[in-house]
């Protein structure tokens, strides 16, 4: 199993440019989230999904879009990128167990992004 | 406002020593679980332990262990037996329940060296 996969490691993006940071599993797992993490805080919640066809926003949803169509994807767009957003994002998946209790979250290697 | 709060921004352990992470949350839910998490220079976030709680017993994982103090809403990380390897920021994180279950609150983080 590969686990949570993100593609690019690295991007630089100029101000007002859009891109998509791509996030796969092949955990069947029904959540996924997208982080990020901003030097000296931890990680804050963007969006997330329960499961193909539904998502919800996070704490700092502001500036990105999300769809899942799958269970296996859950594609982030930046919309119109601005150097606020010059971070490092994390994508992360968990799972039910039978009792309805989740777990860890899986998460992905991260992509730091730069926005100049 | 903040639900999780780790008061140790950074702190030194010699090696074999046993070192005390403090984490203290905020929720009124009565359905939540808690989660540590390690980061080091690479990048990657790391699970280490998980805390539920309706968990009667505090968590263990080989050299970790968590303090678990409900009426105190505390979650201390303890690691016995630094080593060298255990070099790292750590985060808390806690899951509440209901609709939140894909979706993780940090705290800032507590850097951690061990030195020979």
């Amino acid at each position: 199993n590969a686990g949570v996969t993100q593609t690019p490691k690295f991007q630089v993006l100029k101000t007002g440019q859009s891109m998509t940071l791509q996030c796969a599993q092949d955990m069947n797992h029904e959540y996924m989230s997208w982080y990020r993490q901003d030097p000296g805080m931890g990680l804050r919640l963007i969006h997330y999904s329960v499961g193909a066809g539904i998502t919800d926003q996070g704490e700092v949803p502001n500036g990105y879009n999300v769809s899942r169509s799958t269970t296996e994807d859950f594609p982030l767009r930046l919309l119109s990128a601005a150097p606020s957003q010059t971070s490092v994002y994390f994508c992360a998946s968990s799972y039910s167990s039978i009792s309805g209790v989740t777990y860890e979250q899986y998460f992905g290697p991260g992509t730091r992004l730069t926005v100049t | 406002a903040q639900k999780i709060t780790q008061t140790q921004p950074g702190m030194f352990v010699q090696e074999k020593e046993a070192v005390t992470l403090d984490c203290t949350y905020d929720t009124s839910d009565p359905s939540y679980g808690l989660f540590w998490y390690k980061q080091p220079s690479s990048g990657e976030m790391i699970f280490l332990i998980y805390q539920g709680s309706y968990d009667q017993q505090n968590a263990t994982e080989g050299r970790y262990s968590l303090n678990f103090q409900k009426a105190r809403k505390s979650a201390n990380l303890v690691i016995s037996a630094s080593q060298l390897g255990d070099s790292a920021m750590y985060f808390c994180a806690m899951r509440e329940g209901g609709d939140s279950w894909g979706k993780l609150q940090f705290g800032a983080g507590t850097q951690v060296v061990v030195t020979p």
